[in-house]
């Protein structure tokens, strides 16, 4: 199985502030990669697929970039209703792996 | 817009099975794949198992292999996760989660249920 490692686990930031967390694969996934956002006792939420597609009805804030083994999901000014956790997904070999998580907490 | 209505919180003991339903509601599976992931108190997401509700053809995370079987009903537009010889272990929130094409690559998990939380106590 492709093994997915977030950086980093936790996040404190602040309203305003620019965030980027980082998926590394631990092989080529050329771009097929995923990134949701979950808040407690919620589904995740996709928010980009194909490594930097913003999928319909999330705010241009966010964007992805990366290719093979290295991702990024960057957040360009923190608002109050993103403090979550985020999880990057490899979808291009079965099964569909996630990383462990990145919990984004209020500074 | 398609939304995957799960159903309802299960409490099981050591050694039964459960069966969760996740039904397209405003919609149907079309040509859709239909997934089963599941996540432990405080833990991350793990995928469980898929199909392919109008080929009926489904595939399993080797974790559990023989123990969980995934089907779909084209008429009512409904899909289930079976999970059998329970343990402690097992108990999660559930969620279904539609990828929007048969190829999962370029595509993502886009609709997901509302989750069902499974807890499995004697």
């Amino acid at each position: 199985d492709i093994q997915l490692t977030q950086s980093p686990s936790f996040l404190s930031a602040s309203v305003g502030d620019r965030v980027t967390i980082t998926c590394r694969a631990s092989q080529g996934i050329s771009s097929y990669l995923a990134w949701y956002q979950q808040k407690p006792g919620k589904a995740p939420k996709l928010l980009i697929y194909a490594a930097s597609t913003l999928q319909s009805g999330v705010p241009s804030r966010f964007s992805g970039s990366g290719s093979g083994t290295e991702f990024t999901l960057t957040i360009s000014s923190l608002q109050p209703e993103d403090f979550a956790t985020y999880y990057c997904q490899q979808l291009n070999s079965y099964p569909p792996t996630f990383g462990q998580g990145t919990k984004l907490e209020i500074k | 817009q398609v939304q995957l209505v799960q159903s309802g919180a299960e409490v099981k003991k050591p050694g039964s099975s459960v069966k969760v339903s996740c039904k397209a509601s405003g919609g149907t599976f079309s040509s859709y794949t239909i997934s089963w992931v599941r996540q432990a108190p405080g833990q991350g997401l793990e995928w469980m198992g898929r199909i392919i509700p109008i080929l009926g053809i489904a595939n399993y995370a080797q974790k559990f292999q023989g123990r969980v079987t995934i089907t779909a009903d084209k008429s009512t537009s409904t899909a289930y996760m079976e999970l059998s010889s329970l343990r402690s272990e097992d108990t999660a929130v559930y969620y279904c989660a539609r990828v929007p094409s048969l190829d999962m690559r370029g595509d993502a998990f886009d609709i997901w249920g509302q989750g069902t939380m499974v807890t499995v106590s004697s």
